[in-house]
C-alpha cells in the first residue's frame, strides 16, 4: 500500500533563505508526483507536476526534483518571501488515486 | 477559462438539515473527486467518479451521497447534517491537459454544523 511522508512537519525561515521540502513514497510505482500550496482554509493550488519519466520540474522560484527509485521528492524554493507561507502538500498518483502526504507548513518570516 | 467551482463558500446550518454542495467543472474532465480534510490534517477521499453515472466511494466512511448525471457537475449531498460532518470539503478533477495528467482543486466549502 503506497504511504508518502512528508518531512519536516512544520519549518519556519528568516526571509530570502532557500529552503528544502521533502517527501518520500514507499512504493516507486508512480504514474506522476504533485506538488500542491494550500492557504488558510483555502483550496489547493497546484505548484509543480512531475511525470514518473521526468527528473525535476521547474517554475519560478521553484523547482521539484523526483527520484522513482529511491521514492523521494523534494521542493526547493529559492530567496524565500512571507508571501510563501503556506502548507506544502505532496501527492503521488497510483493508479487514478491520488495518495497524499500531511503536508509541512512553512512560516517565512519577514 | 477553464476552472472549478464550489458554492456555498461558507454554510453554517442547524442539525438535521438537508445540505448540497455544489462542484462544477468547466476543462471537460471525466474524473472527478471528493475530499474532506480537518483543520492541519490531510485530505481524505470520501466520494470520486470516472464519468457521468459513475460514482464510487472513497477510503474515508461518508454518510453522504454524490451524483453524476453531468460531466461538469458532481454535487455532494448531506440527507440529515450532524455536528460531525463540520470540515472542509474540497472538490477536484483531473484530466490530461496535452502535456501532463493533473489535478485542478476548487476554493473548498467550509461547513459548520450546529
Amino acid at each position: 500500500k503506497q504511504e508518502v511522508t512528508q518531512i519536516p512537519a512544520a519549518l519556519s525561515v528568516p526571509e530570502g533563505e532557500n529552503l528544502v521540502l521533502n517527501c518520500s513514497f514507499t512504493d516507486s510505482a508512480i504514474y506522476n508526483l504533485q506538488w500542491f500550496r494550500q492557504d488558510p482554509g483555502k483550496g489547493l493550488t497546484s505548484l509543480l507536476l512531475i511525470q514518473s519519466s521526468q527528473r525535476e520540474q521547474t517554475s519560478g522560484r521553484l523547482n521539484a526534483s523526483l527520484d522513482k527509485s529511491s521514492g523521494r521528492s523534494t521542493l526547493y524554493i529559492a530567496a524565500s518571501q512571507p508571501g510563501d507561507s503556506a502548507t506544502y502538500l505532496c501527492a503521488v498518483r497510483s493508479n487514478y488515486q491520488l495518495i497524499w502526504g500531511a503536508g509541512t507548513k512553512l512560516i517565512i518570516k519577514p | 477559462e477553464a476552472d472549478i467551482y464550489q458554492t456555498p463558500r461558507y454554510l453554517v446550518i442547524g442539525t438535521g438539515k438537508k445540505i448540497t454542495l455544489e462542484c462544477s467543472q468547466t476543462m471537460g474532465h471525466d474524473k472527478m473527486y471528493w475530499y474532506q480534510q480537518d483543520p492541519g490534517m490531510e485530505l481524505h477521499l470520501i466520494h470520486y467518479s470516472y464519468g457521468v453515472n459513475s460514482t464510487e466511494k472513497g477510503d474515508l466512511s461518508s454518510e453522504s451521497t454524490v451524483s453524476r448525471i453531468r460531466t461538469e457537475h458532481f454535487p455532494l449531498t448531506l440527507e440529515s447534517a450532524r455536528p460531525s460532518h463540520t470540515s472542509q470539503y474540497l472538490c477536484a478533477s483531473s484530466g490530461w491537459d496535452g502535456l501532463n495528467y493533473g489535478y485542478t482543486f476548487g476554493s473548498g466549502t467550509r461547513l459548520t454544523v450546529v
